[in-house]
């Protein structure tokens, strides 16, 4: 079935560095892809998404490229806050057919950005 | 315009008990999701509506958990009866037209002791 790999964290930076966080996926058909973020204490948002191959999503200084040929959804950002600290899950969206549709979420990457 | 309201934001209870949580959609949402959060198994999907009629309870663990949504603007996911397994955060998530935009609550924070 559809699945969702992410790395597993803890990701512990320091301010101003450069974040990855890696995102592999496997689907049939044409997935849409998302990052959502966990701040401590709340639900999940929605940070960024793309819908099609090769399509970047960007939102609050973090980018995601749709890569099909490598099936990934890598997140970056180029230079981390510690307001940054959260936990980051990559999601896909797949139709299965018309009978059910729903988002398919990876275990999570937690964040922690040290001043 | 307010989120996705949630009560109670914590439950404590014994086992045995029944455990109500319920769940206020964002007005004109037609999505509405239920989730469990725990360390152990990460975020599970356990059931969604569209229009107010189930359409995916595969994640539902059990005959114990029960889901309703009688309106447009409120639902309710029932444990009953209530084992310390149990324990987790549970979200409830709205959306409009789609699944792909969903907007959690706060969640609900349940320990079954």
């Amino acid at each position: 079935g559809d699945s969702v790999t992410q790395m597993e964290g803890p990701v512990t930076l320091s301010e101003e560095a450069f974040l990855t966080i890696n995102c592999t996926y496997t689907a049939t058909g044409y997935p849409s892809l998302f990052w959502y973020v966990q701040y401590p204490g709340e639900g999940l948002q929605l940070l960024l998404k793309a819908t099609k191959a090769d399509d970047k999503g960007s939102n609050k200084g973090f980018e995601a490229t749709y890569r099909k040929e490598t099936t990934s959804f890598h997140l970056e950002k180029g230079s981390v806050q510690v307001s940054d600290s959260a936990v980051y899950f990559c999601a896909l969206s797949a139709n299965y057919g018309g009978a059910t549709n729903k988002l398919i979420f990876g275990t999570g990457t937690l964040l922690a950005v040290q001043p | 315009d307010a989120g996705v309201i949630q009560s109670p934001r914590h439950e404590v209870t014994e086992m045995g008990q029944e455990v109500t949580l319920r769940c206020k959609p964002i007005s004109g949402h037609d999505y509405l999701f239920w989730y469990r959060q725990t360390m152990m198994r990460g975020l599970e999907l356990l059931i969604y509506f569209n229009n107010n009629v189930p359409i995916d309870d595969s994640g539902m663990p059990e005959d114990r958990f029960s889901a309703k949504m009688p309106n447009a603007s409120f639902s309710t996911l029932k444990i009953q009866p209530s084992e310390p397994r149990d324990s987790a955060v549970y979200f409830c998530a709205s959306s409009f037209g789609t699944v792909d935009t969903q907007y959690f609550g706060p969640g609900t924070r349940l320990t079954v002791l």
